[in-house]
């Protein structure tokens, strides 16, 4: 099984830099996924994470630590668009064609002006 | 480009009916396609994994039997809820494997789900 954890609700104001964590247990591990997702959309690609380290892309980056299971998506200038939902996704098939991934509770991003 | 598509965007049925949900890539082929279920302010759950040309592969306590997958070409996987209950209520989306450039691995896009509401 899997158990992904990050926070439920965060807060945070324009212009301003918010982090938001990812902690998972996972038996197998092929790397972690960060998506975006207003409300009754479908969720859209921000990155990729598979080997320790960070990942810049623009205004958003993204940290992994596999040996303490731990990641972060750090968001910078943050714009009021931003407000949405974010997942964080574990991909447990190593060397599989499957690809499949497991999801957490994903966390609710409000910016205010 | 990496386009999915869904239909329809929602729909509503009386109880006891089956649906039947389209998932497309548009720009791509995808020999897999993944069906996800998510009951509002719950993270999407995932149902099965759709092969092209083989049995989907269900997760654990999903009846195959109610959740009718076919995967019949590269660009096309439906989704049929058969007998549909109450219960059955979600928003129920589906995402296509993709190449990521620089030949990482397969990242998943997502359609823009379906809305099914059961009477």
């Amino acid at each position: 099984g899997q158990n992904i954890d990050q926070p439920t609700e965060m807060t945070a104001t324009e212009g301003a830099i918010v982090q938001i964590n990812c902690t998972y247990q996972t038996s197998g591990f092929n790397g972690l996924f960060w998506y975006q997702q207003h409300a009754g959309e479908a969720p859209t690609f921000l990155s990729y994470n598979v080997l320790d380290g960070l990942e810049e892309k623009g205004r958003f980056s993204s940290f992994l630590s596999r040996s303490k299971g731990y990641s972060y998506l750090l968001l910078k200038e943050l714009q009021m668009k931003d407000s949405a939902s974010y997942l964080c996704a574990v991909s447990r098939d190593r060397g599989s064609t499957l690809g499949r991934l497991y999801f957490g509770r994903g966390t609710q991003l409000t910016v205010w002006p | 480009g990496a386009v999915v598509s869904q239909h329809p965007s929602w729909v509503i049925c009386k109880s006891g009916t089956s649906v039947k949900i389209e998932c497309r890539s548009l720009d791509f082929q995808a020999t897999t396609m993944f069906w996800y279920r998510q009951f509002p302010k719950q993270s999407l759950m995932l149902m099965a994994t759709s092969n092209e040309g083989s049995k989907a592969t269900y997760e654990q306590g999903v009846e195959k039997d109610k959740f009718l997958i076919n995967h019949a070409s590269l660009t096309l996987s439906t989704l049929t809820v058969t007998s549909a209950h109450p219960e059955d209520s979600s928003f129920y989306i589906c995402s296509a494997r993709a190449g990521l450039a620089g030949g990482r691995t397969d990242t998943q896009y997502f359609g823009p789900g379906t809305r099914l509401t059961v009477l």
